[in-house]
């Protein structure tokens, strides 16, 4: 089945770095890509929608300058967390779209544990 | 805007009970609803999709149902086991762009 591969699963950095999370649809092209974030306790929220070539579309609440998303490829989005504060700490996931246009389908990546210290 | 609601937020049940995961949607133009599992701090597994011209999907011992009409889908699983304890996240999307609403999922435990 479709596999979205997500790096790294944990990270942990200082505050002020920035950091860059990966997602790969593997033996699938994801012409849209999710990200989303969840708090601890709390259910997943969408942070932004990106299609391939594209400019992502951000949610309500979410910094586009913080959190740079890059979709160049059919098969790669990135997200990088720029000048992260301990309160961006979250776990980070994103999902594709793929299959037939008339099953498409959403395949999540495993999920990103992301420390600010 | 559609909003997801999940009932209860946790659940504690011996095994071998069967039971059932209450979702409800404000928007009853949906274009599908699915269920998810989430295991501690792991990502998101897929387990059953209803789309909007469907009544139910059965996985197994899963069994989904979605009633558009009255905005409510449940989650029933049955003779659960240990190994079912995650928390089940259900959540809707509203168009065939697959952007979803998530419920607050509920906590399952299954205990032994």
């Amino acid at each position: 089945g479709a596999v979205v591969s997500q790096h790294p699963s944990w990270v942990i950095c200082k505050s002020g770095t920035s950091v860059k999370i990966e997602c790969r649809s593997l033996d699938f092209q994801a012409t849209t890509m999710f990200w989303y974030r969840q708090f601890p306790k709390q259910s997943l929220m969408l942070m932004a929608t990106s299609n391939e070539g594209s400019k992502a579309t951000y949610e309500q609440g979410v910094e586009k300058d913080k959190f740079l998303i890059n979709h160049a490829s059919l098969t790669l989005s990135t997200l990088t967390v720029t000048s992260a504060h301990p309160e961006d700490s979250s776990f980070y996931i994103c999902s594709g779209v793929g299959g037939s246009t008339t099953n498409e389908k959403l395949f999540f990546g495993s999920g990103t544990q992301l420390s600010v210290l | 805007k559609q909003e997801v609601t999940q009932i209860p937020a946790a659940l504690s049940v011996p095994e071998g009970e069967n039971l059932v995961l209450n979702c409800s949607f404000t928007d009853s133009a949906i274009y599908n609803l699915q269920w998810f599992r989430q295991d501690p701090g792991k990502g998101l597994t897929s387990l059953l999709l209803i789309q909007s011209s469907q009544r139910e999907q059965t996985s197994g011992r899963l069994n989904a149902s979605l009633d558009k009409s009255s905005g409510r889908s449940t989650l029933y699983i049955a003779a659960s086991q240990p190994g079912d304890s995650a928390t089940y996240l259900c959540a809707g999307a509203n168009n065939a762009g697959n952007m979803l609403t998530f419920g607050g999922g509920t906590r399952l435990m299954v205990k032994p």
